[in-house]
Parts: structure tokens; C-alpha cells; sequence
């Protein structure tokens, strides 16, 4: 099992531009999520999806849109990049939303 | 609001010597607690959890400990190698099971 990969590792955008991040996960896990993480903070959710056609939304999830289409991709997108979406981006699985849940390696974000 | 923090944002100890970082939680109805540990330019791994109904669990040189009366959460690193050297969070599941709470997370620093 690969567990759960994110495409790209590194982006770099100008404000107003968008863009999706990709995730993925091989180990048919049902709950998904979206944490962005910021310098000297912990993980905040942006949004979940506990199912394929199901999400919601986090903690902070203005500037962010999620779609869930299969059980295996939980794709992020950002409309119009803001500077202040700089951050690293990291998603996340688990076999059902009261599970453990086990991150991807990350997506780091600058927007100038 | 509802929050789960940590008490010291850094941590050093002297490789051998055990490491115990806490955590503090003020949702008194969180049923599950996870510890994570980022290393550097890495997503979160998973170390080791509880459940409300047990007051201690051990895994490989890692103990969480778990004091329901005063909602706190800790965990201890046996015999503290260089490889410990990490951030670690601590994280409660919500009521709903939604949502993952993170804490500001605790820099192990181990010194040879």
C-alpha cells in the first residue's frame, strides 16, 4: 500500500490564481480530511468527508472547496490564492471518522 | 471555546534519560486521545492512543497516561534516542467523531 499520497510537494502561486491539490489513498478508508498547518500551530481541519458524494466543513474552511467523488480521492481547490493560505497542507484518512486517522506527507504552499 | 493545548512548547533531554510531555484538554466529553509525532519536513505519524475508559496504555518505549479528573494527557518516552527528536502533538476526538483537535505541539530536542 502507498497510504495516502499528495501531489505536489512544493507550489508556488501569485494571488487570485487557483489551484488543486490532490490527495489519495489506497486503503479504502472512508473518512478523509484537510488540515492546513501554520508556523508554531497545531493541525486545523479545512474539511472532511466522511463518505464518497458527503463532505463538510472544518474548522477553517473559508477560500477552500472539496469534492469527494470516489472513496479514493479527496481533491482540495483553491478558487482565487491568497496570501494568507501560505502554509503547509497535509491530508489525511482513516477507516471511519472515530478511527485513527494517518496523514500524507504534505503540500508546501506559498502564495506571493 | 472547547481546545486541547500543551503545557511546554520545548523539550530537551539527554539521549538515555525518559521524556514525559503533556497535554492539556478541556473537552470533558472527548472520548479518544492519539499522539502524533511530526518529524521535519514530514506529516504527522500516529504513536499511540487511548480510549476515556482506560486510565494508561503502553506501546514500544511510549506510555500515555490519561487523568480524566483534571483532563490531562501525557505521554512518556522511554530511554529518549536522537531519533525521538520531533514535534509532537497531542489530539482528542470530538463528540460527533468529526473532527480531530490538535494541540500547539511540544519540540523534543534529544542531546547526545
Amino acid at each position: 500500500n502507498a497510504g495516502v499520497t499528495q501531489t505536489p510537494k512544493f507550489q508556488v502561486l501569485k494571488t487570485g490564481q487557483s489551484m488543486t491539490l490532490q490527495c489519495a489513498q489506497d486503503m479504502n478508508h472512508e473518512y478523509m480530511s484537510w488540515y492546513r498547518q501554520d508556523p508554531g500551530m497545531g493541525l486545523r481541519l479545512i474539511h472532511y468527508s466522511v463518505g464518497a458524494g458527503i463532505t463538510d466543513q472544518g474548522e477553517v474552511p473559508n477560500g477552500y472547496n472539496v469534492s469527494r467523488s470516489t472513496t479514493e480521492d479527496f481533491p482540495l481547490r483553491l478558487l482565487s490564492a491568497a496570501p494568507s493560505q501560505t502554509s503547509v497542507y497535509f491530508c489525511a484518512s482513516s477507516y471511519n471518522r472515530a478511527d485513527t486517522q494517518y496523514f500524507g506527507p504534505g503540500t508546501r504552499l506559498t502564495v506571493l | 471555546g472547547e481546545s486541547v493545548g500543551l503545557h511546554l512548547p520545548t523539550l530537551s533531554v539527554q539521549e538515555g534519560d525518559n521524556s514525559i510531555i503533556n497535554c492539556a484538554y478541556s473537552n470533558s466529553a472527548s472520548d479518544y486521545f492519539i499522539w502524533y509525532k511530526q518529524e521535519s519536513g514530514k506529516g504527522p505519524q500516529f504513536i499511540i492512543d487511548i480510549r476515556s475508559n482506560m486510565d494508561k496504555r503502553q506501546g514500544q518505549r511510549v506510555t500515555v497516561l490519561l487523568n480524566k479528573t483534571v483532563k490531562h494527557l501525557s505521554l512518556q518516552i522511554a530511554a529518549t534516542q536522537p531519533g525521538d527528536s520531533a514535534v509532537y502533538f497531542c489530539a482528542e476526538n470530538n463528540n460527533a467523531g468529526n473532527m480531530l483537535t490538535f494541540g500547539g505541539g511540544t519540540r523534543l530536542m534529544v542531546k547526545p
